[in-house]
């Protein structure tokens, strides 16, 4: 069965501060998506990353895989309050065919 | 363009009681998907539609949970007999053609079940 973890589940940061999320998943895929969900509302995609030693970056936000790992990571650079929200790590592997397996979160709360 | 839509955003029902949850996804998406998603969790995965048929019902948690999607677009979710511990926000995700195309989410339908 597909176990993805993430860590800290819970993350307070100073604006302007970097900090890392990561995400282990317990079998091997080379599929790994990244989403954001604000309080009430639904999940926005940031991130696919299909392959190992993907980077992707967008703004204050950059992920990364490595499938070899089975570990993918979120790296927050000079975070800014507007980045407050849970985001989640979601993997899919061919043998499920397009079903995603969802971490718990991690529930970023960035203060001024 | 239009995203995911999801009807009612809220449903209040008594246990025992039978719900319909609509979601109709992006023009054009083929692949429809529907997760449920309990307070401080993460999704998780009931159902994924390819066109007209379920390709994959396996999360489904038990024969009291059935959806339809009988023209390869607006998708129905039902729930007979429901019990307290159904209570959480139903989520639909659709996308381009399955695989590796990214899951683009609904709102939501929250379902409480009294």
């Amino acid at each position: 069965e597909l176990k993805v973890e993430q860590n800290p589940l819970f993350l307070s940061m100073q604006e302007g501060k970097n900090y890392t999320i990561y995400c282990n998943y317990s079998t091997t895929s080379d599929r790994l998506y990244w989403y954001r969900q604000d309080p009430g509302k639904s999940l926005e995609s940031l991130f696919v990353l299909l392959s190992n030693g993907a980077v992707k970056q967008e703004g204050r936000l950059m992920a990364s895989l490595d499938t070899k790992a089975r570990l993918s990571t979120l790296h927050i650079t000079a975070a800014v309050h507007d980045l407050s929200a849970t985001y989640f790590c979601a993997v899919d592997i061919k043998t499920s065919g397009s079903r995603l397996t969802f971490g718990e979160g991690t529930q970023l709360t960035v203060n001024p | 363009g239009a995203g995911v839509s999801q009807t009612p955003s809220n449903k209040v029902t008594e246990k025992g009681k039978y719900v319909e949850l609509r979601c109709d996804p992006i023009s054009g998406h083929t692949a429809l998907y529907w997760y449920r998603q309990s307070l401080g969790q993460g999704p998780e995965f009931l159902i994924y539609f390819q066109g007209t048929g379920a390709a994959d019902d396996s999360g489904l948690p038990n024969d009291r949970f059935f959806a339809v999607r009988p023209e390869g677009s607006v998708s129905t979710l039902k729930i007979q007999r429901t019990e307290r511990g159904d209570s959480a926000v139903y989520l639909c995700a659709s996308s381009l053609g399955g695989g590796v195309d990214t899951q683009y989410f609904g709102p939501g339908t929250r379902l409480t079940v009294l």
